[in-house]
């Protein structure tokens, strides 16, 4: 079974800064999807970026960049110039590319907190 | 403006009452997830459904049930509220395909007394 490991439960980061959130994960799969969604306080849950896995290059969003690394199983994520709005909750999402589920495998979460 | 729609933000309802959390999307998507969120535990897959009438058991389907009569409609039953399903429940919605992203609701705070 798939699993999403997010290790770090808070991180906190001074405004303008750059802070990276790690996620690991396990799956015998070569082909599958990642994805980093953002839960502010509203709880809205908004996709921040995604990664396709047999492209090898890193997905980049704006301030937002990942870090994939295929055999390490890691999919890290990149806050650069950290803004206040950035506090969030943050999870990793896997989700296999093919078969009748679509469903994404959450990790835990880890809560950021912007410091002015 | 398309969205993923909650009927209830905040619910409280005692030990034993049948409860109905009802999810709408109006992006005519086919496949629509219930989530329950505790902390330390992220999100967990209750029941998912990829079309109309279909259902399938996600990673802690005991004590709900779900029903999907309408495409754009996915509703979650708690068929006897126990105060063990205390928690964020947040309902999403995605075309076919991996790469799509999931469009969530607003989520609905239930609480069990």
């Amino acid at each position: 079974a798939q699993t999403v490991t997010q290790s770090q439960p808070e991180m906190s980061v001074q405004e303008a800064e750059t802070v990276t959130l790690s996620c690991t994960y396990d799956t015998s799969e070569s082909d599958y999807y990642l994805f980093w969604y953002k839960q502010p306080p509203s709880r809205q849950m908004i996709l921040v970026i995604r990664q396709e896995a047999y492209k090898q290059q890193n997905a980049t969003e704006n301030r937002f960049s990942v870090n994939f690394q295929k055999a390490a199983k890691s999919f890290s994520l990149k806050i650069s110039d950290s803004q206040l709005g950035d506090a969030a909750m943050y999870f990793c999402a896997y989700r296999r590319s093919r078969g009748a589920t679509n469903k994404l495998i959450f990790g835990t979460g880890t809560l950021l907190a912007v410091q002015p | 403006d398309v969205k993923v729609t909650q009927s209830s933000r905040y619910l409280v309802k005692r030990t034993g009452e049948k409860v109905f959390l009802e999810c709408v999307q109006d992006m005519d998507h086919e496949n629509m997830f219930w989530y329950r969120q505790d902390p330390g535990l992220g999100l967990r897959l209750i029941y998912f459904s990829y079309d109309v009438k279909m259902k399938e058991k996600g990673d802690i389907p005991e004590g709900y049930s779900v029903s999907r009569e309408k495409k754009e409609r996915f509703s979650l039953i708690l068929e006897s509220a126990s105060t063990n399903q205390t928690s964020m429940y947040l309902c999403a919605s995605s075309l076919d395909g991996g790469y799509e992203k999931l469009l969530f609701g607003s989520g609905t705070q239930l609480s069990v007394l």
